[in-house]
């Protein structure tokens, strides 16, 4: 499709649930970005993909969160004992190629940790 | 890590003024874009900017990407009710995996 779909449209996990985020890009689009926004609106960059690959991943806190990109299958973004601090909108997004390009967003999965 | 400082952070005006937001960078970068964000919406790309100097246009939108490819600025001109959203602008890093760093985001709220 000619969107980025993301799901759940919004999650809400108790303190040390695990929650899984997932990402369809859009046909042809071989980079997936997840970024993580909080309050006061700030983006940050988590993890990239290149097709499945892991193309930087210097976002990720490592202990806890985890990001997939399998052939065929939505992309998902994987935290494992969620913290309060976790509470946050989780944005992919997609694009053609690395070098020129804006990305197209997807709407966001809003993750309420309680 | 890079930082982006984006302003104003907000903005209050009335409907048909002209709007200038802009970013300064400490790092190069070699694309330059400017976002629009509304409620429970992701990022909407606005504009694009791929080379120092580079003044576009796309409707009431004009944006240029700054000569020392540190900074860039975004006008709207004849505001409306719809331009309400948040704006950010973006740089993309010339080194590595060329991940998008983010200003943090000018709030648009218009008068009627």
């Amino acid at each position: 499709g000619e969107e980025v779909a993301q799901t759940p449209k919004h999650l809400v996990r108790g303190e040390g649930q695990k929650a899984k985020l997932y990402c369809a890009p859009i046909k042809g689009h071989s980079y997936v970005f997840w970024y993580q926004q909080v309050l006061k609106n700030e983006f940050k960059f988590l993890i990239s993909f290149q097709n499945e690959n892991v193309f930087d991943e210097t976002g990720m806190p490592k202990e806890r969160f985890s990001a997939k990109c399998l052939p065929n299958s939505p992309c998902s973004l994987e935290i494992q004992a969620t913290k309060l601090e976790d509470s946050a909108v989780y944005f992919c997004a997609s694009s053609q190629g690395v070098a020129g390009w804006g990305y197209t967003f997807g709407s966001g999965t809003r993750l309420t940790v309680v | 890590g890079q930082q982006l400082n984006q302003s104003p952070q907000s903005m209050f005006i009335q409907e048909g003024e002209d709007v200038s937001m802009n970013c300064t960078s400490s790092s190069i970068f070699n694309t330059w874009l400017w976002y629009k964000q509304d409620p429970g919406e992701g990022p909407v790309l606005l504009i694009a900017l791929y080379k120092a100097g580079e003044l576009t246009s796309n409707g009431r939108l004009t944006a240029q990407f700054g000569i020392t490819r540190k900074d860039s600025f975004l006008n709207i001109s004849a505001s409306i009710p719809s331009d309400v959203g948040i704006y950010f602008c973006a740089g993309r890093e010339i080194q590595g995996a060329q991940k998008l760093v983010f200003g943090q985001g000018t709030r648009l709220t218009i008068n009627p």
